[in-house]
């Protein structure tokens, strides 16, 4: 069981630009989670889904978009990225419980 | 404002000996908590967790100790090995919420 997945594992963006980061989970969990991690700050929520066809916002949601078509994907968007996103950030899951499961991670560096 | 934090930026210890990490939460209402490690590129993974109806659960060599009327949790890792060497955040969720407040974590050295 590959259990989540993300994609890229690392990206270099120019300011301005826009990137998907996707996410897919084969566990059939309800709820997906977006995280950033940055030094000193621990792991803030972006944005998050309950279930299939809702999204809420988390901690630090502007200037990032969520979408949630179907159990297993949930991509997250930059629509115009700015340094401040340079960041490592961990897609997450949950099947109706507090345990989260994470993905490996995306490093991302806006320049 | 931190509503869960960690702190001890970093921690080291002799191996064999007893790390302790240490978090504190400002809000009343979280009711159940967890410990995660990270290794260096890889995702967080769960460790232990705690109900607020408990204040101590124990699972090999690690033990999660929580004093609710203090809002402070700690993590006891007896003995330690240098394979513990990671960072360690603890979280925090409650209400109606599964949604969980990480600390800022705590990097822990375990010197062989």
């Amino acid at each position: 069981t590959a259990g989540i997945t993300q994609a890229p594992t690392s990206q270099i963006l120019a300011a301005g630009r826009s990137m998907t980061l996707r996410c897919t989970q084969d566990m059939r969990h309800n709820a997906m989670y977006w995280y950033r991690q940055d030094l000193g700050l621990g792991l803030r929520l972006i944005h998050y889904s309950n279930t299939a066809g809702t999204t809420g916002k988390g901690e630090v949601p502007d200037g990032y978009s969520v979408s949630r078509a179907n159990t297993d994907d949930f991509p997250l968007t930059l629509a115009s990225a700015v340094p401040s996103q340079t960041s490592v950030y961990f897609c997450a899951s949950s099947d109706s419980g507090y345990e989260q499961f994470f993905g490996p991670g995306t490093r991302l560096t806006v320049l | 404002d931190q509503q869960v934090k960690q702190n001890s930026p970093s921690l080291s210890v002799q191996e064999g000996r007893i790390s302790i990490l240490n978090c504190d939460y400002t809000n009343s209402m979280f009711d159940y908590f967890l410990w995660y490690k990270k290794y260096p590129a890889e995702g967080p993974t769960f460790l232990i967790s705690i109900s607020s109806i408990k204040d101590k659960n124990e699972d090999g060599r690690f033990t999660v100790f929580l004093n609710k009327s203090a809002k402070h949790l700690s993590l006891h890792i007896v003995p330690s090995q240098p394979g513990d060497s990671a960072v360690y955040f603890c979280a925090a969720a409650g209400g109606s919420s599964y949604k969980l407040i990480f600390g800022s974590g705590t990097r822990l050295l375990v010197r062989p």
